[in-house]
C-alpha cells in the first residue's frame, strides 16, 4: 500500500523557516512526480508546489514562489519554507501523482499543521 | 494563471438523488480532475483527464466536459458521498496548478 507520511510542521513566527518531510513507502518513489497541496482554515485546498520524478523540474505556485524550494532524494519530499507569513498557516499535504510529473495527485498523506503567528 | 470556478457552492440533496457539480475555467484546459474530500480525511482523486474514473471509484461518479466546462455527476447518492469536491486543473505552460473553490454536497 502507498504510505505518505508528513512531518515537520508546528508554530513558528512570521518571517521564520520551516522544513517539510514526506516519507514515502509502498511504491517506487523515484518513478513518480510529487507535490505539495495545503488547505488553510476553513478554506479550499490550494496547490503549493510540484516536483518531476528526478527532481529534474519543479514549480510553484505565485503565493509562495521565491520564498519555498521543494526537493526530493531518499525516498522522501521536502519543502523548506522561508520568510512565512501568517497567511501560510495550514494543513500541509503531500500527494504522489499518477505520472513522473505532477498533474493529477492520486494518493495523499494525511498532512501536517504549519501555524504562523506571534 | 487559469481560474476555476466552481458552481454552486452548496449543493442539498437527499441520499439516492442525482448531483450535477459545474466547473468553468477561464480559459481552455487540458488537464481537468475531480476530487472528493472529507472533514480530517485525505483527498481522494476521483476523476482524471476530465472523464476518466481513477482506481476503485464507484461507476457512479462520472465526469463530462471539455475546453472550458466540466461537470462532476453522481448518479445515485450514497450517505459516503457526501462531502465537498474540487476540480483541479494543470496548465501546459507554465505547469501550475489550480483548484476550484469547491462544492459542498449536503444531505437535504
Amino acid at each position: 500500500d502507498v504510505q505518505l507520511v508528513e512531518s515537520g510542521g508546528g508554530v513558528v513566527r512570521p518571517g521564520g523557516s520551516l522544513r517539510l518531510s514526506c516519507a514515502a513507502s509502498g511504491f517506487s518513489f523515484d518513478d513518480y512526480g510529487m507535490s505539495w497541496v495545503r488547505q488553510a482554515p476553513g478554506k479550499g485546498l490550494e496547490w503549493v508546489s510540484g516536483i518531476n520524478w528526478d527532481g529534474g523540474s519543479t514549480a510553484y505556485a505565485d503565493s509562495v514562489k521565491g520564498r519555498f524550494t521543494i526537493s526530493r532524494g531518499n525516498g522522501k519530499l521536502y519543502l523548506q519554507m522561508n520568510s512565512l507569513r501568517n497567511e501560510d498557516t495550514a494543513l500541509y499535504y503531500c500527494a504522489r501523482d499518477r505520472i513522473e510529473q505532477w498533474l493529477y495527485f492520486e494518493s495523499w498523506g494525511q498532512g501536517t499543521l504549519v501555524t504562523v503567528s506571534t | 494563471e487559469i481560474v476555476l470556478t466552481q458552481s454552486p457552492a452548496t449543493l442539498s440533496l437527499s441520499p439516492g438523488e442525482r448531483a450535477t457539480l459545474s466547473c468553468r475555467a477561464s480559459q481552455s484546459v487540458s488537464y481537468l480532475a475531480w476530487y472528493q474530500h472529507k472533514p480530517g480525511q485525505a483527498p481522494r482523486l476521483l476523476i482524471y483527464d476530465a472523464s476518466d474514473r481513477a482506481t476503485g471509484i464507484p461507476a457512479r461518479f462520472s465526469g463530462s466536459g471539455s475546453g472550458t466546462d466540466f461537470t462532476l455527476t453522481i448518479s445515485s447518492l450514497e450517505p459516503e458521498d457526501f462531502a465537498v469536491y474540487y476540480c483541479q486543473q494543470r496548465g501546459s505552460w507554465p505547469p501550475v496548478v489550480t483548484f476550484g473553490g469547491g462544492t459542498k454536497v449536503e444531505i437535504k
